[in-house]
């Protein structure tokens, strides 16, 4: 067990709408990143927030957005849903740059 | 940026045996953590093993050991007296040491089938 928890675990949404995924870490865990994870691929960064501010950012969209709350839980929202954004999402916690704890992820299908 | 290589999509063991997983990463950085993450069919990635580029020393964690060559920027994971329980997805992983938190690059990961 890592600690970090995401909810839902699963979720089917349609095209065009808008969804929340949560994550809650362990406390103390400053940073939380959230990876998608397409299909038989590697996990890709979409950012990272320290301190509840963002302080990074991979390749997505603005409608790819998030918050990170003081009682170590965050939330990762897509807006306008597309049929690609359908993945598993991983939250990821830590304190540094050592090891990331990693939740069991929610995937989400778009239809 | 960094990039993460796995070149091997699959591979397979028997029990008891002993399996090599390659990964090769480019950077410009002297200093950096390297990271081996298992993927079970749970979903949830469990961090297997680590290193850090300025230690010679590669890592050791009961059966899975690394071989660092820092100068071939090649990482590879040695599991010995493979289990049935290891098979999942393998996945490497490259950090940053800059202040701030960076994110993990991955490689695009090697599934491990175990043979009774």
């Amino acid at each position: 067990e890592t600690g970090v928890t995401q909810s839902p675990t699963h979720l089917i949404k349609t095209r065009g709408q808008q969804v929340t995924l949560r994550c809650s870490s362990q406390s103390g865990h400053n940073t939380v990143s959230w990876y998608q994870q397409a299909l038989g691929q590697g996990p890709q960064f979409i950012f990272q927030y320290y301190r509840e501010e963002e302080n990074g950012r991979g390749n997505f969209p603005p409608r790819f957005s998030g918050l990170q709350f003081p009682n170590y839980s965050s939330e990762l929202n897509v807006n306008a849903l597309e049929l690609d954004d359908s993945a598993l999402y991983l939250c990821a916690s830590g304190t540094g740059n050592t090891e990331a704890f990693f939740g069991q992820g929610t995937r989400l299908t778009v239809v | 940026a960094q990039t993460v290589t796995q070149s091997q999509p699959e591979m397979s063991v028997q029990e008891a045996e002993t399996v090599t997983l390659s990964c090769t990463y480019d950077t410009s950085e002297s200093d950096y953590y390297l990271f081996w993450y298992k993927q079970p069919p749970s979903r949830q990635m469990i961090l297997v093993i680590r290193q850090e580029a300025y230690k010679q020393q590669n890592a050791t964690e009961n059966r899975f050991s690394v071989n660092f060559q820092k100068a071939a920027k090649s990482f590879s994971l040695k599991i010995s007296d493979s289990q049935l329980g290891d098979a999942a997805m393998y996945f490497c992983a490259y950090r940053s040491p800059h202040s701030g938190n960076t994110p993990l690059v991955f490689g695009k990961g090697t599934r491990l089938s175990v043979i009774a």
